[in-house]
C-alpha cells in the first residue's frame, strides 16, 4: 500500500546549521508529496508542497523537491533558526484513494541557541 | 476566519465511559477527517467523510463512531473508553477529498484511566 518512510529522530542542531530531514514514499499511483510541521501544543500545519516530479516546494527558506526516479523528498533548509524547533511530518495524497493522506512517523528538531 | 476548531482541548475519562469530540471548519470544505496522534506512529486515520452525508472508515475506525452533522461539523464518539484510545485527536478538513493539503485543528488531547 501506499506508505510514507522519514528519517527516525530526535534531530538536534545549533542556529544556522544545514537540515536535512530524509523522506522517501512507495505509490503505486502519482502521489502528491507534502511537508507538514507542528509546533508545541498545535495541530499540522501545511509548510510546502509538490504535486508533480520535479517541482520543488518551498516556503520559510525550506525546500524539497519530489524526486521520483528514487521515490524521494527530502527536506532542506539552509540556516535553521530556534524557531524551527517542530515535529516534521512527511505525506503523501493519492488522488485514487479516498482515504487521501498518508503521514510519517516525524522528525522532532530541536535547534539550540 | 475561525479555520477548523475542536472542543474540548483536553479530557480525561474512566475506562467505560462515553464522550463525543466536536469539531468544526468555516471554510465550506467538502472532506472532513479525524486522527489519532499516537508517539513514533504519526497520524492515523480514524474515520473520514468525503461529502455531507456520507462518512467511511480509516485505518484505525474499531471503538469510534462519526457523525457528519452538516457540511461544517463532523464529531467522533467514544461509546466506551479504553485506556489504548489515549491519545491526541486531530480533526481535518479539506476541499476535496483526495486533492492533498488538508487544514488541521488544534488537538484534543485524551487520556483514558
Amino acid at each position: 500500500g501506499d506508505s510514507v518512510t522519514q528519517m527516525e529522530g530526535p534531530v538536534t542542531l545549533s542556529e544556522e546549521a544545514f537540515l536535512t530531514i530524509n523522506c522517501t514514499y512507495t505509490a503505486t499511483g502519482y502521489p502528491s508529496l507534502f511537508w507538514y510541521v507542528q509546533y508545541p501544543g498545535e495541530g499540522l500545519q501545511l509548510l510546502l508542497k509538490a504535486t508533480k516530479a520535479d517541482d520543488k516546494g518551498s516556503n520559510k527558506g525550506f525546500e524539497a523537491t519530489y524526486r521520483k526516479e528514487t521515490t524521494s523528498f527530502h527536506l532542506e533548509k539552509g540556516s535553521v533558526q530556534v524557531s524551527d524547533s517542530a515535529v516534521y511530518f512527511c505525506a503523501l495524497s493519492v488522488t485514487y484513494n479516498n482515504n487521501d493522506m498518508r503521514f510519517g512517523a516525524g522528525t522532532r528538531l530541536t535547534v539550540k541557541p | 476566519n475561525a479555520g477548523v476548531t475542536q472542543t474540548p482541548k483536553f479530557q480525561v475519562l474512566k475506562t467505560g465511559q462515553s464522550m463525543t469530540l466536536q469539531c468544526a471548519q468555516d471554510m465550506n470544505h467538502n472532506s472532513m477527517y479525524w486522527y489519532r496522534q499516537d508517539p513514533g506512529m504519526g497520524l492515523r486515520l480514524i474515520y473520514y467523510s468525503a461529502s455531507e452525508g456520507t462518512t467511511d472508515k480509516g485505518e484505525v475506525p474499531n471503538g469510534y463512531n462519526v457523525s457528519r452533522l452538516n457540511k461544517r461539523e463532523f464529531s467522533l464518539r467514544l461509546e466506551s473508553a479504553a485506556p489504548s484510545q489515549t491519545s491526541v485527536y486531530f480533526c481535518a478538513s479539506s476541499e476535496i477529498t483526495g486533492q492533498g493539503e488538508q487544514y488541521f485543528g488544534p488537538g484534543t488531547r485524551l487520556t483514558v484511566t
